[in-house]
């Protein structure tokens, strides 16, 4: 069956330190790998994607994911967060075949000072 | 910059009622997707359209229906609104460039059902 499964619901950590919100896809099919990301009382805004090539991605504020395909994940990770990255981070995967995006059900990050 | 409007930010409506949630986008995207959000379940898609008049059930489209009448606009209708309802639908389009296509999303509606 195909899922994504964000494992932690809510990541408490204080300004400056890094974080990692992990993210794990069940798949037959390649696929297409998302994060979005929703600030409170606001829609969601694409945070960065993979598509092909490298398996690094980076988003211009700093975050940054890697696909493993072996290990069927696509953590996201930021060095040094600040308070303004406090929002929920949802993973999102389009299994190849099917144009829907199949999302996890959220990590609440909360930056705290 | 691509823009996808709701009519509605909050929305208060009796049980029973029939409810219209609209939504726009500018960007001549031919996928639209409506959307449910609630707390520890993720976004669950409710129906996509992928062309005018044309519409294909999500994962849970029970006591939902759907319009698109025209390119733009993707509608959502609830024929008799019910208490497990209330919920945030959040509206989004894509292109059609290719599965890896960015979905651009909405502010959402905070639907109340009394």
């Amino acid at each position: 069956a195909q899922s994504v499964t964000q494992l932690d619901s809510q990541v408490p950590v204080f300004e400056e330190a890094p974080v990692e919100l992990r993210c794990n896809y069940s798949s037959s099919v390649s696929v297409y790998l998302f994060w979005y990301v929703q600030y409170p009382n606001q829609g969601l805004q694409l945070l960065l994607k993979y598509l092909s090539g490298s398996t690094l991605v980076e988003s211009i504020n700093g975050f940054e994911a890697e696909f493993n395909k072996s290990q069927t994940s696509f953590h996201l990770r930021k060095p040094s967060v600040h308070i303004s990255d406090t929002a929920e981070y949802f993973c999102a995967v389009n299994f190849r075949g099917n144009y829907k995006l199949t999302f996890g059900k959220g990590t609440l990050l909360t930056v705290n000072p | 910059d691509v823009k996808v409007t709701q009519s509605s930010r909050y929305l208060v409506k009796r049980t029973g009622e029939k409810v219209f949630l609209e939504c726009v986008q500018d960007m001549d995207h031919e996928n639209m997707f409506w959307y449910r959000q609630d707390p520890g379940l993720g976004l669950r898609l409710i129906y996509f359209s992928y062309d005018v008049k044309m519409k294909e059930k999500g994962d849970i489209p029970e006591g939902y229906s759907v319009s698109r009448e025209k390119k733009e606009r993707f509608s959502l209708i609830l024929e008799s609104a019910s208490t497990n309802q209330t919920s945030m639908y959040l509206c989004a389009s894509s292109g059609f460039g290719g599965q890896g296509d960015e979905q651009f999303f909405g502010p959402g509606t905070r639907l109340t059902v009394l």
